[in-house]
């Protein structure tokens, strides 16, 4: 059975960091593009960035509202992959979900507030 | 950026009945090894997102068969046969040509 497993999610103030993880199992992990994609309160799917294998070059592209502030990271050898998300605004709000765009973690909730 | 465009946004339905919903993109889907990849999710209250169906057309593991899709260049449609309860969700359709974007999303109501 394909599982997804995101944490890390936590309350935050404007301008701090957060990291976030995601353990995959029943994937062949290193084989897979990962991907974060978001969802602010009662609005819809953002993608927020993506991780190639390290066999495709490992490059890691982000869409605008966040580039150069998240990082996204993986350790195959762990199954594991990240979110390293600094300099975080109220409009980063949400449930995170980590996934491949065809399978879906539960999600974690980052809530940016003073 | 390629934007996903979804019509209706809101669909009532009755069970039992079609639906249809239809996502226009902003330009074609096509990728450089002949693979368009225009898919639909399918999200129930307090759900992650579930994938329907890949590539225009094909149904992913365990997708009831009511569930289509169709399309080609830029425009594309999700159709369930027969409606049941347990359809009631809002409805993506996501695009993984270039990186990946999403359209507004189509809620489906009884």
């Amino acid at each position: 059975e394909v599982q997804l497993v995101e944490s890390g999610g936590g309350l935050v103030k404007p301008g701090g960091s957060l990291r976030l993880s995601c353990v995959a199992s029943g994937i062949s992990f290193s084989n897979a593009w990962m991907n974060w994609v978001r969802q602010a309160p009662g609005k819809g799917l953002e993608w927020v960035g993506r991780i190639q294998t390290e066999s495709d070059g490992g490059t890691r592209d982000y869409a605008a509202p966040v580039k150069g502030r998240f990082t996204i990271s993986r350790e195959d050898s762990k199954n594991m992959l990240y979110l390293q998300m600094d300099s975080l605004e109220t409009e980063d709000t949400g449930v995170y979900y980590c996934s491949t765009l065809t399978r879906w973690g539960q999600g974690t909730l980052v809530t940016v507030s003073s | 950026d390629i934007v996903l465009t979804q019509t209706p946004l809101s669909l009532p339905v009755t069970l039992g009945q079609p639906a249809s919903i239809s996502c226009r993109s902003s330009q074609g889907l096509v990728y450089s090894d002949g693979d368009t990849y225009l898919s639909w999710l399918q999200q129930r209250p307090g759900q992650p997102p579930r994938l329907l169906i890949y590539k225009i057309s094909h149904r992913f593991s365990g997708v009831p068969d009511r569930f289509s899709g169709s399309g080609a260049g830029t425009d594309f449609t999700l159709k369930i046969s027969r409606v049941e309860a347990e359809d009631v969700a809002v409805y993506y359709c996501m695009q993984a040509t270039q990186f990946a974007t999403f359209g507004q999303g189509t809620r489906v109501e009884i």
